[in-house]
């Protein structure tokens, strides 16, 4: 099974900060990889597909990047509304895998 | 607008079955995979299993297979997980999704315990 390692697991950051979330794939999987936001008490919502592409209706804050075995979801400009749980997942072969989760806190 | 809606979740007890469903509607439902994912109270997400849009393909993390059986009625725009065997660790929030999470549903709790 491909395992992802996603780093940092927690991450405090002030409103307007950037900030960047790492995922590592024990094999490669080309750019089979999506980025997922999570508030507390709600469903995932998808924010990056195939790496770097963002669905129609995410904001252009959110950017994803990388290929192979090393990704990144990168959040420009923090607001109040992005600090939640964020996963990413690979799709390159079965079982899927998600990351571990980083929770994104107020500093 | 794409909406899932899971139903069938609730308590039963170790060793037990339970089935949850997925409606679907705003998409054309048999065109598309699906998979469920779950989430343990306080823990993060897990991939448990996924279905081709013909339903003649499925996979299953290594957690639930040989208990857990994902099935579809693409005439009645539906998703289905059968559960056998329930174990303590089963206990979540279960979601279902539309291709590798495109869309999701509000999920539904699964509690097992005696």
């Amino acid at each position: 099974d491909i395992q992802m390692t996603q780093s940092p697991s927690s991450l405090s950051a002030s409103v307007g900060d950037r900030v960047t979330i790492t995922c590592r794939a024990s094999q490669g999987i080309r750019n089979d990889l999506g980025w997922y936001q999570q508030r507390p008490g709600k469903a995932p919502r998808r924010l990056i597909y195939d790496a770097s592409r963002l669905p129609g209706g995410v904001s252009s804050k959110f950017s994803g990047g990388g290929s192979g075995t090393e990704f990144t979801l990168t959040i420009n400009s923090l607001q109040p509304e992005d600090f939640a749980t964020y996963y990413c997942l690979q799709y390159h072969d079965f079982p899927h895998t998600f990351g571990q989760g980083t929770k994104l806190e107020i500093k | 607008e794409v909406q899932l809606v899971e139903s069938g979740g609730g308590l039963v007890q170790p060793g037990g079955s339970l089935t949850l469903s997925c409606a679907a509607s705003g998409f054309t439902f048999g065109i598309y995979n699906m998979s469920w994912v779950r989430q343990a109270p306080g823990k993060g997400l897990e991939w448990i299993s996924h279905i081709s849009g013909s339903g003649f393909a499925t996979y299953y993390a290594d957690a639930v297979k040989g208990r857990f059986t994902i099935s579809r009625d693409n005439a009645k725009d539906s998703l289905f997980l059968l559960m056998n065997s329930l174990r303590d660790d089963d206990t979540a929030v279960y979601y279902c999704a539309r291709r590798t999470g495109v869309d999701w549903g509000q999920g539904t709790l699964v509690t097992v315990s005696s």
